[in-house]
């Protein structure tokens, strides 16, 4: 069963706007992940967040974590076409060799 | 550097006829390696996961089994399909002893079984 719930299912912006997804979870976690899918590609592993951490950054990327709302968000910057994807969080739970992915947004940067 | 193969990238099977989808991973040793499936426009649901060989955990009941007969080969299997089995599958691999780590993706296989 999936555990993360992205918010939004889809998002549509245009080239240079900043995209803001969101990951809704429901019990403790171990660590977060956000993974990016192309289409009928593979998942590209983008940055994992653990439960002591509250934000994390790499390149135009920024992702926040608030364990006291168990919710997560991924902030793409200054968007590019090319980051046009779905976007994945998997959560990982305390004594528990599992990793639980939500649904997926669906980000498309106009050009 | 490691890489994850996985073919074939594309099958269609009938209904009732077996399966053997096969995933190889490079440049590394004794990795965790796992199974998921991708039904369209849906998140992965995990089907198996391995720590070693001859090791396989599943997640849940199904059609499909999984097999590790080398360290870094993966290997999906079905005796009989269903039109069910249908969708996107994933083999990936970590380097922890959990699956609590950073998992790396194959570029898939997508399935149709008709």
């Amino acid at each position: 069963s999936q555990q993360g719930e992205e918010d939004p299912q889809a998002l549509s912006i245009q080239e240079g706007e900043n995209a803001t997804m969101n990951c809704s979870y429901k019990t403790s976690i171990n660590n977060l992940q956000w993974y990016r899918q192309n289409s009928g590609r593979g998942l590209v592993h983008l940055i994992l967040i653990r439960s002591n951490e509250r934000e994390k950054h790499s390149g135009r990327l920024r992702v926040t974590l608030d364990t006291s709302k168990k919710s997560s968000s991924l902030l793409i910057t200054a968007s590019r076409a090319a980051d046009t994807a779905s976007y994945f969080c998997a959560t990982v739970l305390y004594n528990n060799n599992d990793m639980r992915f939500g649904a997926g947004t669906r980000l498309t940067v106009k050009p | 550097s490691q890489t994850i193969h996985q073919w074939p990238a594309t099958l269609v099977q009938p209904v009732g006829s077996p399966l053997s989808l096969e995933c190889t991973v490079e440049g590394t040793s004794n990795p965790n390696l796992y199974w998921y499936r991708q039904a369209a426009g849906r998140g992965l649901q995990l089907l198996f996961y391995s720590v070693g060989i001859g090791q396989i955990s599943s997640e849940v009941p199904q059609n499909l089994s999984a097999s590790r007969p080398q360290d870094r080969q993966f290997i999906l299997s079905s005796k009989k399909l269903l039109l069910s089995d249908s969708g996107f599958y994933l083999c990936a691999w970590s380097n922890s002893r959990t699956l609590q780590e950073t998992q790396y993706f194959g570029p898939g296989t997508r399935l149709l079984v008709l």
